[in-house]
């Protein structure tokens, strides 16, 4: 089956650094995406990798592990307006996004 | 314009109720979807226009009624929804249909009660 997994829940401190990470297993790989979901908001799109590595972009980073099905969100010098929704989503043999459930990342002072 | 526009963003019905979401995009984004979304759930692909035609449907019940009148234009109707119908309504837009890593640019949502 196709399957992503990804913490429900993760809490950090203001101006640290957080890693979000993201298994994945699913029939073909495309590559992967993060989105970002603020509360009652539309998700808006963060990165895209399909090569191995990370790939930097200001204060967030993405990287993949192809080999490992394996991804993580890394996100730096952390504001309270990150206080948000990560999903993860793979794209799949057929180019169908299979979606994690989404991290909810809450960030205190 | 970089934005897809839902109305109405928030909705109550009954369950005997017709009414209608809407969607429209001004990128010339070629591809339109719905999502469902419950709390805490990620988004649930429902519908998939490619060119103005539905190419994919992802076995969502017939109580659910889509139209696409034209490239910026993606309508949903509803009509003697369920209960459990009950959730957040995400319209997205891509540049071109399914095929590529397509960047999906969301609407803000439509949240629908059904009561």
């Amino acid at each position: 089956g196709q399957n992503i997994d990804q913490p429900t829940e993760m809490t950090a401190t203001e101006g640290a650094i957080v890693q979000i990470n993201c298994t994945y297993q699913t029939s073909g790989f495309n590559g992967l995406f993060w989105y970002q979901q603020h509360a009652g908001e539309a998700p808006t799109f963060l990165s895209y990798n399909v090569l191995d590595g990370l790939e930097e972009k200001g204060r967030f980073s993405s990287f993949l592990s192809r080999s490992k099905g394996y991804s993580y969100l890394l996100l730096k010098e952390l504001q309270m307006k990150d206080s948000a929704s990560y999903l993860c989503a793979s794209l799949d043999s057929n180019y169908q996004l299979i979606w994690g459930a989404g991290t909810k990342l809450i960030i205190k002072p | 314009d970089t934005e897809v526009t839902q109305t109405p963003k928030h909705l109550v019905m009954g369950m005997t109720n017709k009414k209608s979401l809407k969607c429209e995009q001004h990128m010339g984004h070629r591809a339109m979807y719905w999502y469902k979304q419950k709390a805490k759930k990620p988004p649930e692909l429902m519908f998939v226009y490619s060119y103005e035609k539905l190419s994919i449907n992802e076995s969502v019940p017939s109580r659910f009624s889509p139209e696409c009148p034209n490239s910026s234009l993606l309508n949903l109707h509803l009509h003697a929804l369920q209960p459990e119908d009950s959730a957040l309504y995400l319209c997205a837009s891509s540049q071109e249909p399914s095929g590529g890593a397509n960047v999906l640019t969301f609407g803000a949502g439509s949240r629908l009660t059904v009561l």
